[in-house]
């Protein structure tokens, strides 16, 4: 299995440019998350699905959208990036957590705007 | 809302020395816990998890956590530490199933543990 693959590993944008993080997980995982990491403060939600075709906000979801047509992926698109949005984008996905292993992290997208 | 504090930023130990990690959570109810760790450069890797039962509950790499009600806390250990655990370490929270489910976990800053040879 490859558990949650992220791509692309590392993305330049100038401001104003629009782009899609791809997130795709091969454990038939209801839940799918995006959270950003950043220096000191932790890993906060950005948005966050709880099975296909049902999505909802996280703490910080202002300039991002998302979709979930399959229960495989999730892509979280940046409208307009902004040099704020500058930062590491990891997605997870997990079973309902009673019984689950608790998420399980992709390696992360490192982005740049510039 | 909940929240989760891990006061210390930075620790440093000895390789062989034993560690604590604090971690500390404000929640209007029992909350499923969690420890993950992040290597440089890596995701997060799943260290250990409390849903209910027996409060102490051992992970990977022979980490352990206690679960303290009365403290809020949920405190990561490990009695020898070796130069590989460099690394951070994230304390997360979430939702009881019971209490209504859902996977929003709320993570902590971190903790950077530095592991002198």
């Amino acid at each position: 299995n490859a558990g949650v693959t992220q791509t692309p590993k590392f993305q330049v944008l100038k401001t104003g440019q629009s782009m899609t993080l791809q997130c795709a997980q091969d454990m038939n995982h209801e839940y799918m998350s995006w959270y950003r990491q950043d220096p000191g403060m932790g890993l906060r939600l950005i948005h966050y699905s709880v099975g296909a075709g049902i999505t909802d906000q996280g703490e910080v979801p202002n300039g991002y959208n998302v979709s979930r047509s399959t229960t495989e992926d999730f892509p979280l698109r940046l409208l307009s990036a902004a040099p704020s949005q500058t930062s590491v984008y990891f997605c997870a996905s997990s079973y309902r957590l009673e019984g689950s292993g608790g998420y399980t992290f992709g390696s992360g997208t490192r982005l740049t705007v510039v | 809302a909940q929240s989760v504090t891990q006061p210390d930023i930075h620790i440093t130990v000895s390789e062989g020395a034993s560690l604590e990690l604090r971690c500390n959570y404000s929640y209007g109810a029992t909350p499923y816990l969690f420890w993950y760790v992040q290597s440089p450069g890596q995701g997060l890797q799943l260290l250990l998890k409390y849903f209910s039962g027996d409060t102490l509950v051992q992970g990977i790499k022979g980490f352990e956590a206690e679960f303290k009600r009365s403290q809020s806390s949920f405190n990561l250990r490990k009695p020898s530490v070796h130069w590989s655990d460099a690394a951070e370490y994230f304390c997360a929270v979430g939702p009881n199933i019971l209490t209504g489910g859902g996977n929003k976990l709320t993570f902590g800053t971190g903790t950077q543990l530095k592991v002198e040879l």
